[in-house]
């Protein structure tokens, strides 16, 4: 069975950073596009990055610079690392398998979310 | 990068109603799209991909059309269940875009 279990999220202040994990089971992450996407409070659903299985990595702009996606292949998780976070950064991030390089395999698993609320 | 414009934002709908949700890309996306359904403090859910397949589990009255710039997701007989809000999702190019939703409310 494929399960994404996300942990990390908290209360943060501005500024500050924090580290999301996702760990994978019923599939190999490495071998799939994975990514985050995350939702505002009473908001929509905005993607933030993904990591290829071949390593490289793409961001939305408005993290760009501030967030790293990475993952360890021997823990079989995905890891998003938030540094200079700022209040629009609150929201429930979603780890998804994005993709496993096919055309029907897509944004079919997701974790159960994890919560960010970045406040003094 | 590509923008997904989704209308309406929001509809009142009937049980036993006919439901069609539109979502237009701001250039071609062959048919690089899928449609999600969200539930409040629920997980979102893939109920189309590649513009017309339906997710295996989910109901037929569900279906999905559409190629290039706009695309639309049919409910045909609205079910109680389906109140919720409905996303659609490009998968053509990074950075991948959402459109802002449509609100499905109980008339």
């Amino acid at each position: 069975e494929v399960q994404l279990v996300e942990s990390g999220g908290g209360l943060v202040q501005p500024g500050g950073s924090l580290r999301l994990s996702c760990a994978a089971s019923g599939f190999t992450v490495s071998s799939n596009y994975m990514s985050w996407v995350r939702q505002a409070p009473g908001k929509g659903l905005e993607w933030v990055s993904v990591i290829y299985s071949g390593g490289s990595t793409y961001y939305a702009d408005s993290v760009k610079g501030r967030f790293t996606i990475s993952r360890d292949n021997s823990k079989n998780t995905l890891y998003l690392q938030m540094n200079s976070l700022r209040a629009e950064d609150t929201a429930v991030y979603y780890c998804a398998r994005d993709s496993d390089g096919s055309s029907v395999n897509y944004f079919d698993y997701w974790g159960q979310g994890t919560l960010v609320t970045v406040s003094s | 990068d590509i923008q997904m414009t989704q209308s309406p934002s929001a509809m009142s709908a009937s049980v036993g109603d006919r439901v069609t949700i539109t979502c237009r890309a701001s250039q071609g996306i062959s048919n690089y799209l899928a449609w999600f359904q969200q539930k409040p403090g629920k997980v979102p859910k893939r109920l189309i991909y590649a513009s017309s397949s339906l997710q295996s589990g989910v109901p037929s009255r569900f279906s999905g059309s559409g190629s290039g710039t706009e695309f639309t997701l049919t409910i045909s007989s609205l079910q109680p269940e389906d109140f919720a809000t409905y996303y659609c999702l490009q998968h053509n190019s990074y950075p991948l875009t959402f459109g802002g939703g449509t609100k499905v409310e109980i008339k």
